[in-house]
């Protein structure tokens, strides 16, 4: 099946720095999702991808879906302490039915 | 802002026992699906449904597992025999049909304890 590489696995922020996680896969993918989970929450969707070369913002959030179709990646600016949470890439292929596939997610934590 | 809903929000069970995990998806949506999430792991798939029938499931959807929407606005996941390995977080979402876009909305979880 199709699998989905998503790093770095963890990461510190600094309040301010901007930060930037990507997606990678071996086979195309229709539409590029991004989430963000809370402790003890479900995925929230943050910005959806559906067109190759796509870039698009929402608020401090940019993300872009690869001229490829294989990878995507979510940069956060200027970030907050409540942008702590885990972050996950999810794709969908039309083809491949309707399922999500996602990523094992990107921790972001804030530096002690 | 309409939303997924799920109930309960934490079921404890013991193994060998039956467990009824329940959403309500957003109202106008016609796409339900079933993940899980083992704690510390990547969120899979369980199960899709659309009109009335699964549409896909993986491999992890057993005989065990079952799907029902008994009425028009629940959508239900029904673990027969629960084993210890079914403890994870069971998330319930739904998708609006918009020319083919496909943005899946998720519940906030049931968080399934087998002892």
């Amino acid at each position: 099946g199709q699998q989905l590489n998503q790093s770095p696995q963890s990461m510190f922020i600094q309040e301010g720095e901007d930060v930037s996680m990507n997606c990678t896969s071996s086979s195309i993918f229709n539409t590029w999702l991004w989430y963000k989970q809370d402790p003890g929450e479900g995925p929230v969707l943050l910005i959806a991808l559906y067109k190759a070369g796509e870039l698009t913002s929402n608020g401090r959030l940019t993300a872009q879906f690869g001229i490829t179709r294989k990878d995507s990646f979510l940069n956060i600016s200027a970030s907050i302490p409540s942008d702590v949470g885990i972050y996950f890439c999810a794709g969908h292929l039309k083809a491949a039915g309707n399922k999500l596939t996602f990523g094992g997610g990107t921790r972001v934590l804030v530096k002690p | 802002e309409p939303e997924v809903t799920q109930t309960p929000s934490h079921q404890v069970t013991q193994m060998g026992q039956e467990v009824i995990l329940r959403c309500v998806p957003i109202s106008n949506h016609l796409y339900f699906y079933w993940y899980r999430q083992i704690l510390g792991q990547k969120v899979e798939f369980l199960v899709s449904f659309y009109n009335n029938e699964i549409s896909e499931k993986s491999e992890i959807f057993d005989d065990q597992f079952s799907v029902e929407r008994p009425d028009g606005s629940n959508f239900t996941l029904k673990i027969r025999s629960t084993k210890l390995e079914d403890s994870a977080m069971y998330f319930c979402a739904s998708r609006r049909t918009s020319g083919g876009a496909d943005t899946q909305y998720f519940g906030p979880g049931t968080r399934l304890t087998v002892l």
